[in-house]
């Protein structure tokens, strides 16, 4: 079946301008997380979803960054004032459950020059 | 001190050969442990879990010790295929989120 999707796959943004980047789960998977991995650095997590509860933000390095999940489905990363320092891939991953498996998408590759 | 703590490598060896990872945690409440492999530019994949009790599929072995706070991952007759990044993966207490290591890069050769 169809794993989790990410668009774009590359983003190039110039410093100061808003990005958005968008997740679609697997079908029926109730959890959503996003991470980010910079370049030499290990994945660190973001911001997580389970159903209808409050998500967990303690992950997001600033008010820049924020995110929804529409219809506990897809959900959408926004980047404010983008700095060179955002640069970056951001993956998504859901699982079936918060104790499942979380399979990961291709991530995006975000560039801010 | 970081959470989670790998050897970043590169750990070069020729096809056939056994290597093994090692992982230190430092959170002492972590519950669930994991490896996972990441290839080049791609995204990252479980691997298998980590029991306290050790756990075996195929060719790869791993070990937890809880007294240490450290994981392993032993990797036995190393095939060309198995050149990626190795990531020791930490869950603690109730919260979903994975910690990951900074990985350990293994490149098997002819």
């Amino acid at each position: 079946g169809a794993g989790v999707s990410q668009s774009p796959s590359n983003k190039v943004t110039e410093k100061g301008k808003d990005v958005e980047l968008r997740c679609d789960p697997i079908s029926g998977h109730t959890a959503l997380y996003w991470y980010r991995q910079s370049l030499g650095q290990g994945l660190e997590f973001l911001i997580y979803f389970q159903g209808n509860s409050a998500p967990d933000k303690s992950g997001l390095p600033s008010d820049r960054f924020s995110a929804e999940r529409t219809g506990g489905s897809v959900s959408t990363l926004t980047i404010q004032r983008t700095q060179q320092e955002d640069s970056a891939v951001y993956l998504c991953a859901s699982s079936l459950a918060p104790v499942s498996e979380q399979y990961f998408g291709p991530g995006t590759r975000l560039t801010v020059t | 001190r970081k959470e989670v703590e790998q050897d970043p490598g590169p750990f070069n060896v020729p096809e056939g050969a056994t290597v093994a990872f090692n992982c230190t945690y430092s959170n002492s409440a972590s519950q669930s442990f994991f490896w996972y492999r990441q290839d080049c530019r791609k995204e990252p994949k479980l691997l298998m879990s980590v029991y306290s009790s050790g756990n075996e599929d195929g060719r790869f072995t791993a070990q937890l010790n809880r007294a240490s706070q450290y994981i392993s991952l032993l990797i036995r007759d190393s095939k060309l295929s198995d050149s990626a990044t190795y990531l020791c993966v930490v869950k603690s207490g109730t919260a979903s989120k994975l910690t990951f290591g900074t990985g350990t890069r293994l490149q098997v050769t002819l």
